[in-house]
């Protein structure tokens, strides 16, 4: 049973905006960063957004994270058929000393 | 350009050990933590442990303690996992990847399947 709980899944048409939520606890989001993978079928794990907010090079403005307290969200605008991928959020856990994944979303773009 | 690479695939039997290496190109090997994610089939990302080429100090998962060893050789800029007693339930894709500042797994190796079966 993963730390960080997301939905298990997520579906948009091309063009909407979606959100994938990430919920956790005081002794991860309430207290590091936040980090955000997609995963494409058959391709290894990408960063997509790390401390939050933060889009590393290469990745489109269309996504961006926020954090509150001790959850966090994805958000994915203008959704296009290539979006369609398994995200997951990470952080690390101070109870557990060390870095937690949340179960994943899988996003389907109808 | 900074790239991770893994070693191939392996098959094992119930009971072994498995030795995973990922060479390290494009930085300074040194310079970044190195971390070990896996990912069962159908499932998502567990993370295992990590390294610090620098000082060779390690932290694992509670759930693979005693069972994982990670280590670096730094003349090579290559990071080894080693998981011993491995049962069908380590069957899974194993990734390397490397952590610039705050856990965040910036660049990540092309996986490694190992396969445990009798």
């Amino acid at each position: 049973q993963p730390v960080l709980t997301q939905p298990p899944s997520a579906s948009g048409t091309p063009g909407q905006r979606v959100f994938v939520s990430c919920s956790g606890s005081n002794s991860n989001i309430g207290m590091n960063y936040v980090h955000w993978y997609q995963q494409v079928p058959g391709k290894a794990p990408k960063l997509l957004i790390s401390r939050n907010n933060q889009r590393p090079s290469g990745v489109p403005d269309r996504f961006s994270g926020s954090k509150s307290g001790t959850s966090a969200s994805l958000a994915i605008s203008g959704l296009r058929s290539e979006d369609e991928a398994d995200y997951y959020c990470a952080a690390r856990d101070a109870s557990l000393s060390g870095v937690i994944f949340g179960g994943g979303t899988k996003l389907t773009v109808l | 350009q900074v790239h991770l690479v893994q070693s191939g695939a392996e098959v094992k039997k119930p009971g072994a050990s498995v030795k995973v290496s990922c060479k390290a190109s494009g930085y300074t090997f040194t310079d970044y933590y190195i971390h070990w994610v896996r990912q069962a089939p159908g499932q998502g990302l567990e993370w295992m442990g990590c390294i610090n080429p620098s000082r060779g100090d390690t932290y694992s998962a509670q759930e693979f303690q005693g069972r994982v060893t990670m280590t670096s050789d730094t003349s090579i800029s290559t990071a080894y996992m080693d998981l011993s007693s491995l049962t069908s339930d380590d069957t899974a894709l194993y990734y390397c990847a490397t952590d610039t500042a705050y856990d965040q797994f910036d660049y990540w190796g092309q996986g490694t399947l190992l396969t445990v079966s009798s």
